[in-house]
């Protein structure tokens, strides 16, 4: 098994690009999260997915989208790259529910200039 | 939503002493995450417990339900353990509220 794995690994955009963040997961995991990591700050929660076709904001949802079309995969996308969403952002999945154990994707390191 | 306190938030030990390293969470739950941070930035899950204590090599991690507290101690540190500790509670709806963290630091 690969895990959750998220691409790219570092990422460089202009203020106003686009992107999506890739995430995927190969456990058959139902509940997926994405969270953003920014010095002296725990993780916080953007988009949450308890389910394939189910979604929902976190803490900090403004300026990203998800969905969820299959249970594998869960993208997220900046819509319009502001400097303050310069951040490493993680991926996670878990097999049901937030209470069981969570698996991590490596990261990725995004700077918007 | 659970506000979760970690401390402390910077540990320095030396090699071979006993490591605690302590979780307050302000709502009731049914599980705590404690989650190890490597220096390269990858997250992996160490413990998930609800009650009682847990234990996985030299780690130990127990639970006060009642109290609303948690710990995770480290025994016989080594260098190796150097990262950074996250402690992690489900809060309002299908959410994990997390913890600052604290960076451990072990000494040779």
């Amino acid at each position: 098994n690969a895990g959750v794995t998220q691409t790219p690994k570092f990422q460089v955009l202009k203020t106003g690009q686009s992107m999506t963040l890739q995430c995927a997961q190969d456990m058959n995991h139902e509940y997926m999260s994405w969270y953003r990591q920014d010095p002296g700050m725990g993780l916080r929660l953007i988009h949450y997915s308890v389910g394939a076709g189910i979604t929902d904001q976190g803490e900090v949802p403004n300026g990203y989208n998800v969905s969820r079309s299959t249970t594998e995969d869960f993208p997220l996308r900046l819509l319009s790259a502001a400097p303050s969403q310069t951040s490493v952002y993680f991926c996670a999945s878990s097999r049901d529910r937030v209470e069981n154990e969570q698996f991590f994707g490596p990261g990725t390191r995004l700077t918007v200039l | 939503k659970n506000e979760v306190e970690q401390s402390p938030q910077n540990l320095t030990a030396q090699e071979g002493e006993f490591i605690t390293i302590n979780c307050s969470y302000s709502v009731g739950i049914s599980a705590l995450h404690w989650l190890q941070q490597h220096p390269g930035g990858g997250i992996v899950s160490l413990f998930m417990l609800s009650s009682g204590k847990k234990k996985h090599g030299r780690l130990i991690a127990t639970i006060n339900i009642q109290e609303k507290h948690s710990s995770l101690h480290i025994t016989a540190s080594h260098p190796r353990d150097s990262a950074v500790y996250i402690c992690a509670v489900p809060s309002s709806g299908s959410r994990l509220t997390f913890g600052e963290g604290t960076q451990l630091t072990v000494n040779p």
